[in-house]
């Protein structure tokens, strides 16, 4: 079954250093979002990206990030000069966007910035 | 606006035993409803969705949730537990037809579900 990939699984970070976070989404798929759950609390919307631009972005989606699809098939995250609020798991997800079908949204299985 | 409240945060039940995990929802038109689980330091797994066709819906491992409109609701439950599903669940809504039109999912704060042997 396809299924959307995220690296690094694990990453640790000075404060004020700058991470990307790469995504595989699956190949037909058009839009593709970015999640993040801190410890202990619910999963939060980031951004949703399509065609190559970003469609919604929640108030956490400030300007410290961005996101880009480099190269036609990996999905970046960036986040520049990171805070200790930063530290959280990351969830990349992808869909195909069917109206009829409602949007089933297919997540990665994350990736953990720690933020020191 | 819409919102996903779950009830319970931490359900415990015995292996064998009927699970009932609850959800309710608000959304302004007719949305789009779905149960993640979520294994320990593993990511978001796809049980069920309800779009709009039939409201009993069955999902993966044995799971099913039950679209009430009247209720606003959308419980999850599963005849009998395995130790196999303890895990973390997360109720979420969608508005395919919203004005953002993005798809964007709306978690709620998650149920753990712990069966005991």
């Amino acid at each position: 079954e396809p299924e959307v990939t995220q690296t690094p699984s694990h990453q640790v970070t000075q404060m004020g250093q700058e991470v990307i976070l790469r995504c595989v989404p699956i190949s037909n798929h058009l839009y593709f979002y970015w999640y993040r759950q801190i410890l202990g609390q619910k999963v939060e919307f980031l951004v949703s990206f399509y065609n190559n631009e970003i469609s919604e972005k929640s108030e956490i989606f400030d300007d410290q990030f961005s996101v880009e699809r480099p190269d036609g098939s990996n999905f970046t995250l960036k986040i520049r000069s990171t805070k200790l609020e930063d530290s959280a798991m990351y969830f990349c997800a992808s869909s195909d966007w069917g109206r009829l079908s409602g949007n089933t949204i297919y997540f990665g299985e994350g990736s953990w910035l720690t933020v020191v | 606006a819409q919102s996903v409240t779950q009830l319970d945060s931490h359900v415990s039940v015995s292996e064998g035993t009927p699970v009932l995990l609850r959800c309710n929802y608000s959304s302004s038109y007719s949305p789009s409803l779905f149960w993640y689980v979520q294994h320990p330091n593993k990511g978001l797994q796809l049980l069920l969705k309800y779009t709009s066709a039939a409201t009993l819906v069955k999902g993966i491992n044995g799971f099913e949730a039950e679209f009430k409109k009247s209720e606003t609701s959308f419980h999850l439950t599963k005849p009998s537990a395995h130790m196999s599903d303890a895990a973390e669940y997360f109720c979420v809504v969608s508005d395919p037809f919203g004005s953002s039109n993005t798809g964007k999912l709306i978690f709620g704060q998650g149920t753990t579900l712990q069966v005991k042997p």
